[in-house]
């Protein structure tokens, strides 16, 4: 399957830790990348590879990968993190060349 | 500052063509490869199309393929999008964005920055 499953929202409560997941088959050939996005504004590169920020990305956000699932974790959530995050990999089933997963919503409370 | 810049939406009746544009500017153009996301509206992304630094190799969606055409201009540091044919469901915020990758040992990542602001194809009578 070329799918990557996202849970479709979690909340966590300001300064505390989430943990978004991403699974699917191709991530057990392919690291995930995760992209951060705020209404009406385009995607963010917030991880990419093993555990990678790019810079300006604050070190709050980090990333993990085991078998078929990645996960973002974002320690200490503020405000400024309320969003949709998706994950995003090459498709090992060859169905296509990337795939992207259903995105979840965080809601800072 | 590396940056991307869509053009080129609009209002197209079901059946029309549309081109998009996409301008890139401060990284070496030639040396990317590129790709076209998109974004129903209320929906999540979905990649569109894929086209080497050197225009040699394509891929695209089940979804567009045999209507849609990726194309670019080193030269102009341009990346294009024709669309023929276009249907409802082609509704969408369309955005480029830059494919980059690291391969170390037993492990390629592969990931998209920058991304352009999008710029919104409506396909409607």
């Amino acid at each position: 399957s070329s799918e990557l499953t996202q849970d479709p929202a979690v909340s966590v409560a300001l300064g505390q830790t989430v943990r978004i997941t991403c699974q699917g088959d191709s991530l057990r050939s392919y690291y995930a990348s995760w992209y951060q996005q705020k209404p009406g504004q385009a995607p963010v590169l917030v991880i990419y590879g093993k555990n990678n920020r790019p810079s300006g990305i604050p070190d709050r956000f980090s990333g993990s990968s085991s078998g078929n699932t990645a996960s973002l974790t974002i320690t200490g959530a503020q405000a400024e993190d309320e969003a949709d995050y998706y994950c995003n990999s090459r498709d090992s089933s060859g169905n296509h060349l990337y795939v992207f997963g259903t995105g979840t919503k965080v809601t800072v409370l | 500052e590396v940056q991307l810049v869509e053009s080129g939406g609009g209002l197209v009746q079901p059946g029309g063509s549309l081109r998009l544009s996409c301008a890139a500017s401060g990284f070496t153009f030639s040396s990317y490869s590129m790709n076209w996301v998109r974004q129903a509206p209320g929906k999540g992304l979905e990649w569109v199309s894929y086209i080497s630094s050197s225009s040699s190799t394509i891929y695209y969606a089940d979804s567009v393929k045999g209507r849609f055409t990726i194309s670019r201009d080193n030269a102009k540091n341009s990346l294009y999008l024709q669309m023929n044919s276009l249907r409802a469901e082609d509704t969408a915020v369309y955005y480029c964005a830059r494919e980059d990758i690291v391969v170390v040992p037993a492990a390629i990542s592969y990931w998209f920055d920058p991304w352009g602001q999008g710029t919104l194809v409506t396909v409607s009578s």
